[in-house]
């Protein structure tokens, strides 16, 4: 069964402390990204990657870090410097022609 | 940067009616896209317009461009409360290798 697989559903982070959210995909595509949603709002990109072992920054990549390391895996990294880490965020991935983006059903991240 | 602004924010309708939702954005693109949002889940990908296509259907769905006004429309008909999300333009234009969001058009459909 194909698709994108992000975890943990729901996530919190205390105060100076970093977490990682997982995201895989089965669907063989090149490209993944990284959005951030804010209650009522559109998404951001944070970060995007078009092939394994590199990636480039998006709008908001201040406080975030990413790795891809396998064509699979795309995880994302909250830092203790991203100051407001609470929102939704959404992984993605797409064949390499931008027509159409496949998500993950988004990971919650909660600051306690 | 938020290219696509939709409009309106929030929408009500009665089970049956139509829903139309609109999306402008700002620089020249390639292709528009339309996804869908459920509460609190992953968005779906609707259906997408090239920027020499003026109108395209699916199923329910009526997607129509105008480039010239930098503007789209979404039309859902005979609408259903299943059909009760939040709907996102979104973009891909130029050499840019990404997707940008609109802020979205929240539906409720009463039935």
């Amino acid at each position: 069964d194909g698709g994108i697989t992000q975890s943990p559903k729901y996530l919190f982070r205390k105060e100076g402390q970093n977490v990682t959210l997982s995201c895989e995909q089965n669907l063989n595509h090149d490209a993944m990204y990284w959005y951030r949603q804010d209650p009522g709002q559109g998404l951001r990109l944070i970060y995007y990657s078009q092939i394994v072992n590199d990636f480039q920054k998006g709008d908001i990549a201040e406080g975030y870090s990413v790795s891809r390391e396998k064509k699979e895996s795309f995880p994302l990294t909250v830092t203790s410097a991203q100051k407001n880490p609470t929102a939704f965020y959404l992984c993605a991935s797409s064949p390499d022609r931008m027509e159409k983006l496949f998500f993950g059903s988004g990971t919650q991240l909660s600051v306690l | 940067s938020q290219q696509g602004e939709e409009d309106p924010q929030a929408l009500s309708i009665q089970e049956g009616e139509n829903a139309t939702m609109n999306c402008s954005y700002k620089t020249s693109i390639n292709n528009l896209q339309w996804y869908r949002q459920n509460s609190g889940r992953g968005l779906v990908h609707l259906i997408l317009i090239r920027s020499n296509e003026r109108e395209k259907h699916s199923g329910r769905l009526r997607v129509t461009l105008d480039t010239s006004k930098k503007s789209s429309s979404l039309l859902i008909t005979a609408s259903r409360a299943a059909d009760t999300a939040s709907y996102f333009c979104a973009t891909a234009g130029g050499s840019a290798r990404q997707l940008t969001f609109g802020s979205g058009t929240q539906l409720t459909v009463l039935p």
